[in-house]
């Protein structure tokens, strides 16, 4: 199995852009999850998705955050307009519930200036 | 939902030492994982361990389910072992709560 795969590895933007991230979970596993990491705030999650429905967004920090699920194998993250406190790792995991073993992806670098 | 606490926070060695990490969670889970992030930020699963013990080279774990704890064990530590370590716990069927890692550097 390839594991969870994102895309880009690394983006860097300036303040104003849209930026869309891309997560691919390992097939057969029913729930994905978004995350960001900053060493001020550690391991945040931000959303996650059972069987494509998203369930709970309330850790999206803003109106500029927005996540999609179009199906099984394919989900992004958008934010718009991305800002400088934007800058973090963003990973996306899956598993086959939603309580069940989680698998993480390489994760995305965002660097905003 | 449950809190997950883990100590110590910081941990240095000296290669060729032994450690137990510990994860401390407040309630009855049916769902406990150990990560390690390595230096290059990649979590990378180390054990799937609602109970019991399992063991993988060097590195072991155990969950004691009614006391509410996780112990991962790290023997004959070597520098690639360095980052940080989580761990994860849910209960039901909730999302799992992770805790704020503790930070392992081991010196040549």
């Amino acid at each position: 199995d390839a594991g969870v795969i994102q895309s880009p590895r690394h983006e860097v933007t300036e303040m104003g852009q849209e930026v869309t991230l891309r997560c691919k979970p390992i097939s057969g596993h029913n729930s994905l999850f978004w995350y960001r990491q900053t060493m001020m705030r550690g391991l945040e999650l931000l959303i996650y998705f059972n069987n494509n429905v998203p369930i709970d967004d309330s850790g999206m920090p803003e109106d500029r955050f927005s996540a999609k699920m179009p199906n099984a194998s394919f989900s992004t993250l958008k934010i718009q307009p991305s800002e400088p406190r934007d800058s973090a790792v963003y990973f996306c995991a899956s598993s086959s519930e939603i309580a069940y073993e989680q698998y993480f992806g390489p994760g995305t670098r965002l660097t905003v200036t | 939902g449950i809190q997950v606490e883990q100590s110590p926070p910081d941990l240095i060695l000296q290669e060729g030492a032994n450690s137990t990490l510990r994860c401390n969670f407040s309630d009855s889970v049916n769902n406990l994982q150990w990560f390690h992030q390595n230096p290059w930020g990649q979590l990378i699963n180390l054990f799937y361990i609602p109970s019991g013990t399992k063991q993988n080279g060097r590195l072991s774990a155990t969950t004691v389910a009614t006391e509410r704890y996780s112990l991962l064990y790290i023997s004959s530590s070597q520098t690639t072992d360095s980052g940080v370590y989580f761990c994860a716990a849910a209960r039901g069927s909730y999302i799992p709560t992770f805790g704020r890692g503790t930070s392992l550097i081991v010196h040549p």
